[in-house]
């Protein structure tokens, strides 16, 4: 079975420093997509990142950004100058199963943003 | 507004009393499909739908119906609820073919059965 694992089940951060947040994965495909989604306390779910895993760059959006390693199948989050508004639950996921309709996640990572 | 809603947001119900938790959305996606979200296990896939008329298990089906008559809804059915379906639920959508497209999620529905 192909999954999804998060070994954090919660961290914290000060205000303004520098958080990472691992996920590992494991599948057999060469080709596929990775995700890393929020959910802020109104439960929401936002995407937050993507990454193509035949593209070595890492994905970068704004203060987010990845640290993917393909063959180590390792998709680290790193959230920047961290802000009150980023304490959420966070979550790796990817497609999998035939055509890639199934979208398994971790089990999710609680951060929390100390002032 | 692009957007997937679901409803009811709340429901308290008692074990085998048939539901249904409507999902609907306005961006004409092919792709639905329902999660459970459960503490300390994350989302969890119960159904998944490719297009009309087209659906397929996910990895929690049990207890679960579905159907897809029309593109823009995809109904969550419990039969005959038991407690152990008290979750929070989710229904999503994206544009068919290419599985990097966002899955838009709705607001979530929680469960409770008594």
């Amino acid at each position: 079975a192909q999954t999804v694992t998060q070994s954090q089940p919660e961290m914290s951060v000060q205000e303004a420093e520098t958080v990472t947040l691992s996920c590992t994965y494991d599948t057999s495909e060469s080709d596929y997509y990775l995700f890393w989604y929020k959910q802020p306390p109104s439960r929401q779910m936002i995407l937050v990142i993507r990454q193509e895993a035949y593209k070595q760059q890492n994905a970068t959006e704004n203060r987010f950004s990845v640290n993917f390693q393909k063959a180590a199948k390792s998709f680290s989050l790193k959230i920047s100058d961290s802000q009150l508004g980023d304490a959420a639950m966070y979550f790796c996921a990817y497609p999998s199963g035939a055509g890639s309709y199934q979208l398994t996640f971790g089990k999710g990572t609680k951060l929390s943003v100390i002032p | 507004e692009a957007q997937v809603t679901q409803n009811p947001r709340y429901l308290i119900t008692v074990t085998g009393k048939k539901l249904t938790v409507t999902c609907s959305q306005n961006m004409n996606h092919e792709y639905m499909s329902w999660y459970r979200q459960d503490p300390g296990l994350g989302l969890r896939q119960i159904y998944y739908s490719m297009n009309v008329e087209v659906t397929d298990k996910g990895d929690v089906p049990e207890g679960y119906k579905v159907s897809r008559k029309e593109k823009r809804n995809f109904p969550l059915i419990l039969e005959s609820p038991s407690p152990n379906q008290t979750s929070l639920y989710f229904c999503a959508s994206r544009t068919s073919g290419a599985p990097y497209n966002e899955q838009f999620f709705g607001p979530g529905t929680r469960l409770t059965v008594l």
